[in-house]
């Protein structure tokens, strides 16, 4: 699987769009790249995922750009319960994430 | 709520000692997965199982071990347990495996903390 490089850390005013970048330059054709956050010690949650095209559901976007090596996770408005570290694994499958140490997201008033 | 769930949620034993850790999966999930997060580790892969059966094997000790019963939930088997073994441990769910599968997400169970004293 391909590696990531994401941001120890990241600050973000709350109500403001937080963008968190990934690079993933060996990316492979078929490897996806998810994300998941981890609140505090609670079980990491699911938040996107894509191959090619940009996604987005009720809880972010994702822009991949066109060479895809590298994305970026948006959050749209962000609130001080967004406060996680966020990671992004790129996998051939689900059967496989390998969590790196992501970026740690700390929304502030 | 994910509909993961995780029993015991705190444990607390001693060197040498042997315990279970339970999970089990949303309802339907057919694969179970488990991860071991420690504070110089990260959260690691340890083991995945599809309908009772062993999958995929990630950095689990030989101290360890885990199984899937027929009603899918999952047990995690921790022996001769040592100070560095604390962490806590994760449970994760998807629907499993097909020919060319959508990718899955893991949904994940609140998790055990363990503490080896």
């Amino acid at each position: 699987d391909a590696k990531t490089t994401q941001p120890p850390s990241m600050d973000c005013a709350e109500g403001r769009a937080a963008n968190l970048p990934c690079n993933h330059s060996t990316i492979s054709g078929n490897e996806y790249v998810y994300w998941y956050r981890q609140i505090h010690s609670q079980g990491p949650q699911y938040i996107i995922h894509g191959l090619k095209n940009n996604e987005t559901n009720e809880m972010a976007s994702l822009i991949i750009t066109e060479d895809r090596k590298s994305s970026t996770l948006i959050l749209p408005h962000a609130t001080l319960r967004d406060t996680a570290v966020y990671y992004c694994i790129v996998s051939l499958d689900t059967d496989k994430l390998i969590f790196g140490t992501g970026t740690r997201l700390q929304v502030f008033p | 709520d994910s509909g993961v769930t995780q029993t015991p949620k705190h444990l607390i034993t001693a060197t040498g000692q042997r315990v279970t850790l339970r999970c089990s999966p949303r309802s339907g999930d057919l694969s179970v997965y488990w991860y071991q997060q420690s504070l110089d580790q990260g959260l690691q892969f340890l083991i995945q199982y599809y309908n009772g059966e062993e999958r995929a094997k990630g950095n689990i000790l030989e101290r360890f071990s885990a199984q899937q019963f027929p009603d899918l939930h999952s047990e995690l088997n921790l022996s001769s347990l040592e100070l560095g073994d604390s962490a806590l441990y994760f449970c994760a769910s998807s629907p499993g495996l097909a020919p060319n599968p959508p990718p899955y997400e893991q949904y994940f169970g609140p998790g055990t903390r363990l503490t080896v004293t």
